[in-house]
């Protein structure tokens, strides 16, 4: 198994751009979540799924940005129109939601350089 | 609120000296408690949790539940412990596995 892919891996975009993330979580996993990394605020969950539906929105920051899960294999996040403040490091993670272990499998990250 | 915190940034210690990342959380309830690691191109990681009770790669975290603390030690750091640790308590119930990550630490480990 690949583990949680994502791409893509890097990003170099303009401000004003809009900016696609994508996730294909492992086979199995129920519950998808999507995170930002910096270096002031740390880790930050934006968004996670169960089931493909959004759960919990509450750390979005802002209307700007959009997550999707069409089906147990694929998400996306989106940026439109990205900022400079958007500039991170964006992972996704999967987990099986049973029992009480839920650990979390994180993807590689996408660095997004928005200038 | 629920609120993890990890005070140091940054912790620089040489090898074979012991080593403490520091976690406390304000958490309602009695959540579960975990460590993720991130070495150097390598990806976000379980490190441990604290229902197993478990030490790995030398490592162990009590739960002090008086303290709302979940402490990282390791009597003995190695050169390839850096990395950088996050604390991440769970909440129970309805909430599928959604972790809080505090801001995380960087350990450096000299020679």
């Amino acid at each position: 198994d690949a583990g949680v892919i994502q791409s893509p891996r890097h990003e170099v975009t303009e401000m004003g751009q809009e900016v696609t993330l994508r996730c294909k979580p492992i086979s199995g996993h129920n519950s998808l979540f999507w995170y930002r990394q910096t270096m002031m605020r740390g880790l930050e969950l934006l968004i996670y799924f169960n089931n493909n539906v959004p759960i919990d929105d509450s750390g979005m920051p802002e209307d700007r940005f959009s997550a999707k899960m069409p089906n147990a294999s694929f998400s996306t996040l989106k940026i439109q129109p990205s900022e400079p403040r958007d500039s991170a490091v964006y992972f996704c993670a999967s987990s099986f939601g049973g029992g009480s272990v839920y650990e979390q499998y994180f993807g590689p990250g996408t660095r997004l350089t928005v200038t | 609120a629920q609120r993890v915190t990890q005070p140091e940034k940054l912790l620089s210690v040489f090898k074979g000296a012991p080593v403490e990342l520091k976690c406390n959380y304000s958490y309602s309830g009695s959540p579960e408690l975990f460590w993720y690691v991130q070495y150097s191109r390598q990806r976000l990681q379980l490190l441990l949790r604290h229902i197993s009770r478990e030490s790995i790669k030398g490592f162990t975290a009590d739960l002090n539940k008086g303290e709302t603390s979940f402490h990282l030690k390791k009597p003995f750091a190695q050169e390839e412990d850096s990395a950088m640790y996050y604390c991440a308590p769970r909440a129970g119930g309805t909430s599928y596995g959604k972790l809080t990550f505090g801001q995380g630490t960087i350990l450096t480990v000299h020679p």
